[in-house]
Protein backbone atom coordinates (compact mmCIF):
# COMPACT_ATOMS: atom_id res chain seq x y z
CA UNK A 1 0.00 0.00 0.00
CA UNK A 2 1.01 3.41 -0.47
CA UNK A 3 1.68 5.45 2.59
CA UNK A 4 0.92 9.20 2.47
CA UNK A 5 2.92 11.62 5.08
CA UNK A 6 1.49 15.48 5.21
CA UNK A 7 3.98 17.91 7.12
CA UNK A 8 2.97 19.62 9.49
CA UNK A 9 0.82 18.21 11.23
CA UNK A 10 0.03 21.36 12.85
CA UNK A 11 0.52 24.85 11.72
CA UNK A 12 0.02 27.93 13.44
CA UNK A 13 -0.46 31.24 11.09
CA UNK A 14 -1.45 34.82 11.00
CA UNK A 15 -3.96 35.84 8.46
CA UNK A 16 -2.34 37.36 5.20
CA UNK A 17 0.43 34.61 5.38
CA UNK A 18 2.16 32.71 2.72
CA UNK A 19 1.80 28.70 3.74
CA UNK A 20 2.75 25.72 2.64
CA UNK A 21 1.85 22.20 3.57
CA UNK A 22 3.71 19.35 1.91
CA UNK A 23 2.66 15.48 1.69
CA UNK A 24 5.14 12.86 0.64
CA UNK A 25 3.99 9.51 -0.76
CA UNK A 26 6.13 6.08 -0.25
CA UNK A 27 6.40 5.94 -4.09
CA UNK A 28 6.14 7.72 -7.26
CA UNK A 29 2.44 8.72 -7.69
CA UNK A 30 2.91 10.70 -10.80
CA UNK A 31 0.79 13.28 -10.60
CA UNK A 32 -2.16 11.64 -8.90
CA UNK A 33 -2.80 13.59 -5.63
CA UNK A 34 -5.68 15.82 -4.32
CA UNK A 35 -6.14 17.84 -1.76
CA UNK A 36 -9.20 18.66 0.63
CA UNK A 37 -10.27 21.20 2.65
CA UNK A 38 -12.12 19.54 5.61
CA UNK A 39 -13.84 22.30 8.56
CA UNK A 40 -15.71 20.90 11.51
CA UNK A 41 -19.23 19.33 10.87
CA UNK A 42 -18.80 19.96 7.19
CA UNK A 43 -18.17 18.06 4.27
CA UNK A 44 -14.93 18.60 2.98
CA UNK A 45 -13.93 20.13 -0.25
CA UNK A 46 -12.36 19.04 -3.29
CA UNK A 47 -9.37 22.38 -4.21
CA UNK A 48 -6.90 20.98 -5.83
CA UNK A 49 -6.94 17.45 -8.39
CA UNK A 50 -3.81 15.97 -10.77
CA UNK A 51 -1.32 17.52 -8.24
CA UNK A 52 -2.30 21.52 -9.59
CA UNK A 53 -5.33 21.98 -10.80
CA UNK A 54 -7.64 24.04 -9.71
CA UNK A 55 -11.12 22.75 -8.38
CA UNK A 56 -13.74 25.15 -9.94
CA UNK A 57 -14.91 27.81 -7.29
CA UNK A 58 -11.95 27.24 -5.45
CA UNK A 59 -10.35 30.22 -5.20
CA UNK A 60 -7.08 31.36 -7.01
CA UNK A 61 -4.70 31.91 -3.25
CA UNK A 62 -4.92 27.56 -3.40
CA UNK A 63 -2.22 26.05 -5.63
CA UNK A 64 -0.72 22.61 -5.67
CA UNK A 65 2.39 21.65 -6.87
CA UNK A 66 4.55 18.17 -6.87
CA UNK A 67 5.09 15.26 -8.85
CA UNK A 68 6.58 11.89 -8.32
CA UNK A 69 6.48 11.64 -4.41
CA UNK A 70 6.35 14.73 -3.36
CA UNK A 71 3.78 17.88 -3.30
CA UNK A 72 2.74 21.08 -1.61
CA UNK A 73 -0.39 22.73 -1.31
CA UNK A 74 0.24 26.67 -0.94
CA UNK A 75 -2.07 29.27 0.19
CA UNK A 76 -0.77 32.50 -0.62
CA UNK A 77 -2.89 34.91 1.36
CA UNK A 78 -4.56 32.93 4.72
CA UNK A 79 -8.26 34.40 4.85
CA UNK A 80 -10.33 33.33 8.05
CA UNK A 81 -11.94 30.74 6.88
CA UNK A 82 -8.86 28.94 5.66
CA UNK A 83 -8.07 28.10 9.33
CA UNK A 84 -9.16 24.09 9.40
CA UNK A 85 -7.78 21.10 8.28
CA UNK A 86 -6.21 19.75 5.27
CA UNK A 87 -5.64 16.51 3.62
CA UNK A 88 -4.14 14.68 0.57
CA UNK A 89 -5.07 11.62 -1.28
CA UNK A 90 -3.37 9.65 -3.66
CA UNK A 91 -5.28 8.50 -6.81
CA UNK A 92 -2.74 6.23 -8.51
CA UNK A 93 -3.57 2.90 -6.38
CA UNK A 94 -6.32 2.01 -9.01
CA UNK A 95 -9.02 0.29 -8.12
CA UNK A 96 -9.55 -0.14 -4.95
CA UNK A 97 -6.79 1.75 -2.08
CA UNK A 98 -7.13 5.40 -2.28
CA UNK A 99 -4.98 6.62 0.84
CA UNK A 100 -5.55 10.15 2.36
CA UNK A 101 -2.44 11.74 4.32
CA UNK A 102 -3.13 11.81 8.13
CA UNK A 103 -4.13 15.87 7.49
CA UNK A 104 -2.90 19.40 8.46
CA UNK A 105 -4.25 21.54 11.18
CA UNK A 106 -3.97 25.21 10.18
CA UNK A 107 -4.61 27.25 13.34
CA UNK A 108 -4.52 31.08 13.91
CA UNK A 109 -1.50 32.42 15.54
CA UNK B 1 -27.34 22.39 -7.78
CA UNK B 2 -25.68 19.34 -7.92
CA UNK B 3 -26.08 17.78 -4.35
CA UNK B 4 -25.45 14.59 -2.34
CA UNK B 5 -27.70 14.22 0.41
CA UNK B 6 -27.41 11.61 2.95
CA UNK B 7 -30.19 9.86 5.56
CA UNK B 8 -29.81 11.49 8.76
CA UNK B 9 -27.85 10.12 12.23
CA UNK B 10 -28.41 7.09 14.01
CA UNK B 11 -27.64 5.62 17.48
CA UNK B 12 -27.93 1.45 17.08
CA UNK B 13 -26.68 -1.13 19.60
CA UNK B 14 -23.48 -3.54 18.62
CA UNK B 15 -25.28 -6.32 16.49
CA UNK B 16 -27.63 -4.50 14.82
CA UNK B 17 -27.71 -3.74 11.49
CA UNK B 18 -27.48 -0.84 9.68
CA UNK B 19 -28.25 0.44 6.13
CA UNK B 20 -27.17 4.61 5.37
CA UNK B 21 -27.95 6.08 2.21
CA UNK B 22 -26.95 9.19 -0.02
CA UNK B 23 -29.14 10.33 -2.96
CA UNK B 24 -28.17 12.28 -5.90
CA UNK B 25 -29.65 15.20 -7.66
CA UNK B 26 -29.46 17.45 -10.92
CA UNK B 27 -26.77 15.52 -12.66
CA UNK B 28 -26.69 11.96 -14.71
CA UNK B 29 -26.76 9.58 -11.20
CA UNK B 30 -25.46 6.81 -13.52
CA UNK B 31 -22.20 8.98 -15.62
CA UNK B 32 -20.19 9.38 -12.06
CA UNK B 33 -18.92 6.71 -9.61
CA UNK B 34 -20.09 6.93 -6.14
CA UNK B 35 -17.36 6.48 -2.83
CA UNK B 36 -17.85 6.42 0.45
CA UNK B 37 -15.62 7.63 2.96
CA UNK B 38 -14.95 7.04 7.00
CA UNK B 39 -13.82 9.56 9.47
CA UNK B 40 -13.44 7.29 13.16
CA UNK B 41 -13.98 10.27 16.10
CA UNK B 42 -10.81 12.56 15.84
CA UNK B 43 -9.30 11.21 13.21
CA UNK B 44 -8.66 11.69 9.52
CA UNK B 45 -10.42 10.46 6.44
CA UNK B 46 -10.25 6.62 5.05
CA UNK B 47 -11.61 5.74 1.99
CA UNK B 48 -13.92 2.69 2.02
CA UNK B 49 -14.61 1.55 -1.49
CA UNK B 50 -16.67 2.82 -4.64
CA UNK B 51 -19.46 2.20 -6.65
CA UNK B 52 -20.31 2.33 -10.78
CA UNK B 53 -24.60 3.08 -10.25
CA UNK B 54 -24.88 2.12 -14.29
CA UNK B 55 -23.72 -1.46 -13.28
CA UNK B 56 -23.28 -1.42 -9.73
CA UNK B 57 -19.35 -3.10 -9.91
CA UNK B 58 -17.56 -2.32 -6.80
CA UNK B 59 -14.79 -1.75 -5.39
CA UNK B 60 -13.54 -2.17 -1.62
CA UNK B 61 -10.59 -0.66 0.52
CA UNK B 62 -8.98 -3.86 1.89
CA UNK B 63 -9.85 -2.76 5.01
CA UNK B 64 -13.06 -2.33 4.63
CA UNK B 65 -13.74 -5.40 2.24
CA UNK B 66 -16.40 -8.31 4.07
CA UNK B 67 -17.20 -5.46 6.79
CA UNK B 68 -19.75 -3.32 4.79
CA UNK B 69 -21.55 -3.75 1.47
CA UNK B 70 -21.89 -1.17 -0.42
CA UNK B 71 -25.11 -0.56 -3.12
CA UNK B 72 -26.48 1.64 -5.41
CA UNK B 73 -30.79 2.00 -6.88
CA UNK B 74 -30.71 3.78 -9.95
CA UNK B 75 -34.57 4.06 -9.91
CA UNK B 76 -34.13 6.26 -7.42
CA UNK B 77 -30.72 7.62 -7.54
CA UNK B 78 -29.47 6.59 -4.07
CA UNK B 79 -26.21 4.89 -3.05
CA UNK B 80 -26.20 2.69 0.58
CA UNK B 81 -23.77 1.92 2.73
CA UNK B 82 -24.66 -1.27 5.00
CA UNK B 83 -23.54 -3.29 8.21
CA UNK B 84 -25.07 -6.74 9.17
CA UNK B 85 -23.47 -6.03 12.67
CA UNK B 86 -22.25 -3.02 13.74
CA UNK B 87 -19.94 -2.90 16.34
CA UNK B 88 -18.83 -0.03 18.67
CA UNK B 89 -15.44 0.57 16.49
CA UNK B 90 -17.96 1.38 13.63
CA UNK B 91 -18.82 4.65 15.23
CA UNK B 92 -17.96 7.35 13.08
CA UNK B 93 -19.39 9.90 10.38
CA UNK B 94 -19.44 8.55 6.94
CA UNK B 95 -19.69 10.66 4.13
CA UNK B 96 -20.58 9.56 0.46
CA UNK B 97 -18.88 11.61 -2.75
CA UNK B 98 -19.26 11.38 -6.36
CA UNK B 99 -15.74 10.64 -8.40
CA UNK B 100 -14.95 13.89 -10.13
CA UNK B 101 -14.18 12.27 -13.62
CA UNK B 102 -17.34 11.66 -15.59
CA UNK B 103 -17.61 7.76 -17.06
CA UNK B 104 -14.22 7.22 -15.01
CA UNK B 105 -13.74 5.00 -12.32
CA UNK B 106 -10.35 6.36 -11.11
CA UNK B 107 -9.95 9.63 -8.68
CA UNK B 108 -7.98 11.50 -10.68
CA UNK B 109 -10.37 14.08 -10.73
CA UNK B 110 -10.60 13.99 -6.91
CA UNK B 111 -13.89 13.49 -5.23
CA UNK B 112 -15.65 16.70 -6.63
CA UNK B 113 -19.27 16.68 -4.60
CA UNK B 114 -19.80 15.22 -1.23
CA UNK B 115 -22.81 14.85 1.22
CA UNK B 116 -23.27 16.55 4.82
CA UNK B 117 -22.13 12.92 6.23
CA UNK B 118 -24.16 10.89 8.62
CA UNK B 119 -23.12 10.18 12.21
CA UNK B 120 -23.40 6.42 13.28
CA UNK B 121 -22.93 5.46 16.81
CA UNK B 122 -23.22 2.36 17.87
CA UNK B 123 -23.57 1.73 21.70
CA UNK B 124 -24.81 -0.42 24.58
Amino acid sequence: DIQMTQSPSSLSASAGDRVTITCRASQNIMNYLNWYQHKPGKAPKLLIYAASSLQSGVPSRFSGSGSGTDFTLTISSLQPEDFTTYYCQESYSSPNSYTFGQGTRLEIK
Amino acid sequence: EVQLVQSGAEVKKPGESLRISCKGSAYRFTNYWISWVRQLPGKGLEWMGKIDPSDSYINYSPSFQGHVTISVDRSITTAYLQWSSLKASDTAIYYCARLGGEHSNSLYFGLDVWGQGTTVIVSS
